[in-house]
């Protein structure tokens, strides 16, 4: 089954606890995002790889980190800084002419 | 700073009544205007590329097109399953991530 595979699904993290999200694809593209979504806001860019071992900050990385050590993985790591985590978070791959998206992870404070 | 408006917000159409969704867009040399349809609480379904002024695309009863300006997603005949939120995004020579608008969410009735 080809494409971008997020998990988990679901997402509980408590209060000062660092998360990580899994980002997986096999669609042999370089470049990967992250988004956040919420209601009413649209999608925002937290941060991007064009490739291997190299990342870049996007509008609001404030309290997220990322690694970039293999083509097909780009982990996000929500970390206890980022004051409101609540939120659907996105991955993302580009290749050519097209963007592809896998099925998000809905993270909640608890 | 590339910005992308979608207008309406919301729209309801009967099952059978065509229409459009607008994608206004400001950009520093577009590399590509991409449409997406997202389900509720799913990734976004990647539906289009355009890239140039004049150029069209078709999708069943989805048909994109592309002025300097704007983006039009036309849907004719619209059917109860076309129900989604259609997202536009944009991808100029400043950035190297999609910048999106809010998304137009669209109710068909039967």
């Amino acid at each position: 089954d080809g494409g971008i595979t997020q998990s988990p699904k679901y997402l509980f993290r408590k209060e000062g606890q660092n998360v990580t999200l899994s980002c997986e694809q096999n669609l042999n593209h370089d470049a990967m995002y992250w988004y956040r979504q919420d209601p009413g806001q649209g999608l925002r860019l937290i941060y991007y790889s064009q490739i291997v071992n190299d990342f870049q900050k996007g509008d609001i990385a404030e309290g997220y980190s990322v690694s970039r050590e293999k083509k097909e993985s780009f982990p996000l790591t929500v970390t206890s800084a980022q004051k409101n985590p609540t939120a659907f978070y996105l991955c993302a791959t580009k290749g050519g002419t097209e963007a592809f998206f896998g099925q998000g992870t809905r993270l909640t404070v608890v | 700073e590339d910005q992308v408006t979608q207008s309406p917000e919301a729209l309801r159409l009967q099952e059978g009544e065509s229409s459009s969704l607008n994608c206004s867009y400001t950009v520093s040399g577009l590399r590509g205007l991409f449409w997406y349809r997202q389900d509720p609480g799913k990734g976004p379904e990647f539906l289009f590329t355009l890239y140039s002024a004049g150029e069209e695309k078709e999708k069943e009863r989805l048909k994109a097109t592309l002025t300097k300006k704007e983006s039009f997603l036309h849907i004719t005949a619209p059917k109860p399953e076309d129900s989604a939120t259609y997202l536009c995004a944009v991808l100029g020579n400043s950035g190297y991530a999609l910048n999106f608008g809010k998304g137009t969410s669209l109710l068909v009735t039967p």
